[in-house]
């Protein structure tokens, strides 16, 4: 019963450096999201996927890339690696995007990856 | 813009009873939710509310007045645990959450 898990937990990189977040479910969640958190502000969408092959963006896509070729991963991918990118990234997922009469649909989140880039 | 307002930071003491407020404004509305996150973790979820009123749920409930653009959260019986963020979020138009900044709550003894 794991959820979803995200790795690493911790990641330094130096700045233009690219690296990857891993997601993955095991719920077969169709929508799977990954949001950025920084002091001070709330969690802003980054890129977001409600099914397998299909991706889409966020609030705050620059400098992001994602796929989805199976229902259970979703990496996001830092291109070239800023300052401004340090934060703390949450994956999570759902059976649909939440809200709506039918249910809450409720996001699932991952344990969080903290990122500092210098 | 869309916005979800939240007190950013309240102290309450062990055993009372605490209210935290959320107004938003969003283009559409179709629910509001709200997480607690302890320091360091992720969050995690505590109720919905979709129709005007109050859900409650054990020592929690939240409110909802959509004509008002305002709910809030009701904590009952305060315990040290309980100190965490609170974060209100609303489902837009197209179903994508907007979340507000949360509201740290201090319990004390």
């Amino acid at each position: 019963n794991a959820g979803v898990t995200q790795t690493p937990k911790f990641q330094v990189l130096k700045t233009g450096q690219s690296m990857t977040l891993q997601c993955a479910q095991d719920m077969n969640h169709e929508y799977m999201s990954w949001y950025r958190q920084d002091p001070g502000m709330g969690l802003r969408l980054i890129h977001y996927s409600v099914g397998a092959g299909i991706t889409d963006q966020g609030e705050v896509p620059n400098g992001y890339n994602v796929s989805r070729s199976t229902t259970e991963d979703f990496p996001l991918r830092l291109l070239s690696a800023a300052p401004s990118q340090t934060s703390v990234y949450f994956c999570a997922s759902s059976t649909t995007p939440g809200g709506g009469l039918s249910g809450a649909n409720v996001l699932t989140f991952g344990a969080g990856s903290r990122l500092t880039v210098l | 813009g869309q916005n979800i307002d939240q007190p950013t930071e309240m102290t309450a003491t062990e055993g009372a009873i605490v209210q935290i407020n959320c107004t938003y404004q969003t283009s559409g509305f179709n629910g509001l939710f709200w997480y607690q996150q302890h320091a360091g973790e992720a969050p995690t979820f505590l109720s919905y509310n979709v129709l005007d009123g109050l859900e409650e749920k054990g020592r929690f409930s939240s409110f909802l007045s959509r004509s008002k653009g305002y709910s809030y959260l009701l904590l009952k019986e305060l315990q040290m645990k309980d100190s965490a963020s609170y974060l209100c979020a609303v489902s837009d138009s197209n179903y994508q959450l907007i979340w507000g900044a949360g509201t740290k709550l201090i319990i004390k003894p």
